[in-house]
């Protein structure tokens, strides 16, 4: 079974610029997670959707980030303009379902962004 | 609010010493209690999990037990290998309310041979 998939796995731009992600979940899920983890704390959920419909953007700064999951299968992150604090691995993940205690999540292997 | 506290790293250990990362929380509800691995170069896996107060998660040696009365889930291997250098995450969702899981700050081991 093929995991979650991300690209770019690196990337770098200067401030101001913008930026996508792109996440294939793992085919079946329902439920599609972007996570921000900067260095030296642990992940962080920006949204989450449940096909595709968001469930929880409390989290997420809209001012500068969107994140759409169109079809309810594959996932993008964009940031606009970038900050030098959003420099930071973003992590994609999937479960089945809905409800992270009774469903694991399964983890990408993150794109890691630097803004100079 | 819900949070998630480890021991801080870098751990360094040699092969075959026992290991312990200390992880700590604090829940507004009854949470359910992970810990995570992310190997070099790789995503965050799920090593283990437990649901509710006493119950012992197990995995590739390593356990840790749900202590309600103490509030944490302590991760513990016996004998340490050269192969379990990696982060190490621990991390808790609410069964009730906003299903979000919460991550410690990770704790760095590595294991020298």
């Amino acid at each position: 079974e093929a995991g979650v998939a991300q690209s770019p796995r690196y990337k770098i731009i200067e401030k101001r610029q913008s930026v996508a992600f792109w996440c294939n979940p793992i085919s079946g899920h329902a439920t599609l997670y972007w996570y921000q983890q900067i260095l030296g704390q642990g992940p962080k959920l920006l949204i989450q959707f449940q096909n595709n419909g968001v469930v929880d953007d409390s989290q997420l700064p809209k001012d500068r980030f969107s994140a759409e999951r169109l079809k309810g299968v594959d996932s993008t992150l964009k940031i606009q303009p970038a900050k030098l604090e959003d420099s930071a691995v973003y992590l994609c993940a999937s479960s089945i379902g809905e409800g992270g205690w009774s469903y694991e999540q399964y983890f990408g292997p993150g794109t890691r962004l630097t803004v100079t | 609010g819900n949070s998630v506290t480890q021991m801080e790293g870098p751990v360094t250990l040699s092969e075959e010493a026992f290991l312990t990362i200390n992880c700590t929380y604090t829940a507004t509800g009854y949470p359910s209690l992970f810990w995570y691995v992310q190997y070099p170069g790789e995503g965050l896996q799920l090593l283990l999990k437990a649901t509710k107060a006493d119950d012992k998660g197990s995995n590739k040696g390593f356990e840790a037990t749900y202590r309600k009365e103490t509030t944490s889930f302590h991760l513990e291997k016996g004998s340490v290998q050269v192969s379990d250098s990696a982060v190490y995450f621990c991390a808790l969702i609410l069964v009730q309310g906003a299903q979000k899981l919460v991550f410690g700050q990770g704790t760095r081991l590595t294991i020298n041979p």
